[in-house]
């Protein structure tokens, strides 16, 4: 199994809809969760941390996290096209370990 | 958020010559930096982690006497690649963890590497 899993895509949402990205962890002593955004040819920026139970909003980002089922998702409300890229989950174990990556896609 | 920075953010060379590439973070100190290398369409790939003073550690598979760590203060890693050959032609991608209680981990802008 590993660490940090993520489903790979592509995950195409219309514009203005809410997209969901979800990820999985196999350690459960992990006490801190990122998502990172990726665009094509850049390299990655960190958008969202959350470390307790429950929901963390910041503006059209919302990240969940359930500890007890080790999952963490990333919620967007109102996707627009410049959301399109590669969506990271990283959780910190003993050291940052990172999924493969979600690629999003919310065409015009 | 904290910033880092890369140089060179692109890079040319022949093959068989080295190339160093610097990563430092502008605004605070990070103990511990990584080196990725991304492939196009691929996953970021961790090649390195350097802690500062020591010797950096490398993944299974990364030739450590071809990918040089230096991670000479609480603020610069520097990765030389040497002797390089055309397949080493990649993205590569340094991060730095910030300390304190919520430590999270920054990346810079990357370096893009041709070699011809």
């Amino acid at each position: 199994q590993k660490e940090v899993e993520q489903n790979s895509g592509p995950l195409s949402v219309p514009e203005g809809a809410i997209a969901s990205l979800n990820c999985t962890y196999s350690d459960r002593v992990s006490q801190s969760f990122f998502w990172y955004r990726q665009y094509s040819g850049k390299s990655p920026e960190l958008i969202m941390s959350i470390y307790s139970n429950g929901d963390k909003e910041d503006g059209r980002f919302t990240a969940q996290l359930n500890k007890a089922s080790q999952y963490v998702s990333l919620l967007i409300r109102d996707s627009q096209p410049s959301d399109s890229a590669t969506y990271l989950c990283a959780v910190n174990m003993y050291d940052m370990r990172f999924g493969a990556g979600t690629r999003l896609t919310v065409p015009p | 958020g904290a910033v880092v920075s890369q140089h060179p953010s692109w890079v040319i060379c022949k093959s068989g010559t080295s190339v160093k590439i610097e990563c430092r973070s502008l605004d605070f100190q990070a103990t511990t930096m990584f080196w990725y290398r991304q492939f196009p369409k691929q996953s970021l790939m961790l090649m390195a982690t350097s802690n500062e003073g020591s010797k950096a550690t490398y993944e299974q598979g990364v030739e450590k006497d071809k990918f040089l760590i230096n991670h000479a203060s609480l603020t610069l890693s520097t990765l030389t690649v040497t002797s390089a050959h055309p397949e080493d032609s990649s993205f590569y991608i340094c991060s730095a963890r910030s300390g304190g209680e919520q430590e999270t981990q920054y990346f810079g802008p990357g370096t893009r590497l041709l070699v011809l």
